[in-house]
């Protein structure tokens, strides 16, 4: 079964503190993709990376940081000095195959709160 | 920059309306999709479309029909609106293949009364 676990529901920090969110996935594919979105109160889910199973290097941009480990099945997402603008939900989400069809399966979501 | 569009950001009907929503893509993407998401079960596909007049059922496809006669749009029709189905429904669309990144409209909050 394709699943996605978020284990932490809400995270709060202090403005300029860094923060690490977690993700760990369970898949039998050998080929798959997982992704990280945000999503700021107004809504919409903003798309912030996609990396593939063959692909186990760090990715860098900017601030923002993805680990991506097979071993553990996991791919953790983190935020050098937060800034309030990063408050938001963040989602991990992994495609694979269910009944016959790719799918997104996403995470619960990770609320996270950047107090000034 | 891809741009995914949806006809409401809010919507109040009444139980047993007839309730369409619309997302529209400009980005020549294959595939559209739509969500529903909800406190606590996060996000649940409704049904997606791979291509035009072709349609698959989602996760959770009862009490919804979708329609798209064209490339870049991609209807949610509630054929007779409950309340249960007060929600938040995001659309989003991608490239060619089904594991193209998904790239999502603003969402419609609707509430049905």
């Amino acid at each position: 079964a394709q699943k996605v676990t978020q284990a932490q529901t809400e995270i709060s920090v202090v403005e300029k503190e860094d923060v690490t969110l977690d993700c760990v996935y369970e898949t039998r594919d050998t080929t798959y993709y997982l992704f990280w979105y945000k999503q700021p109160p107004s809504g919409e889910l903003v798309f912030l990376i996609r990396r593939n199973s063959f692909d186990e290097q760090n990715e860098i941009s900017g601030r923002y940081s993805w680990n991506f480990q097979k071993s553990t099945s996991s791919f953790n997402f983190t935020i050098t000095a937060s800034q309030v603008v990063d408050s938001a939900v963040y989602f991990c989400a992994l495609s694979g195959l269910i009944q016959g069809a790719q799918k997104l399966v996403f995470g619960q979501g990770t609320r996270l709160t950047i107090n000034p | 920059d891809v741009k995914v569009t949806q006809s409401s950001r809010y919507l109040v009907k009444r139980t047993g309306e007839k309730v369409f929503l619309e997302c529209v893509q400009d980005m020549d993407h294959e595939n559209m999709f739509w969500y529903r998401q909800d406190p606590g079960l996060g996000l649940r596909l409704i049904y997606f479309s791979y291509d035009v007049k072709m349609k698959e059922k989602g996760d959770i496809p009862e009490g919804y029909s979708v329609s798209r006669e064209k490339k870049e749009r991609f209807s949610l029709i509630l054929e007779s609106a409950s309340t249960n189905q007060t929600s938040m429904y995001l659309c989003a669309s991608s490239f060619q293949t089904l594991t193209d990144t998904q790239y999502f409209g603003p969402g419609t909050r609707l509430t049905v009364l």
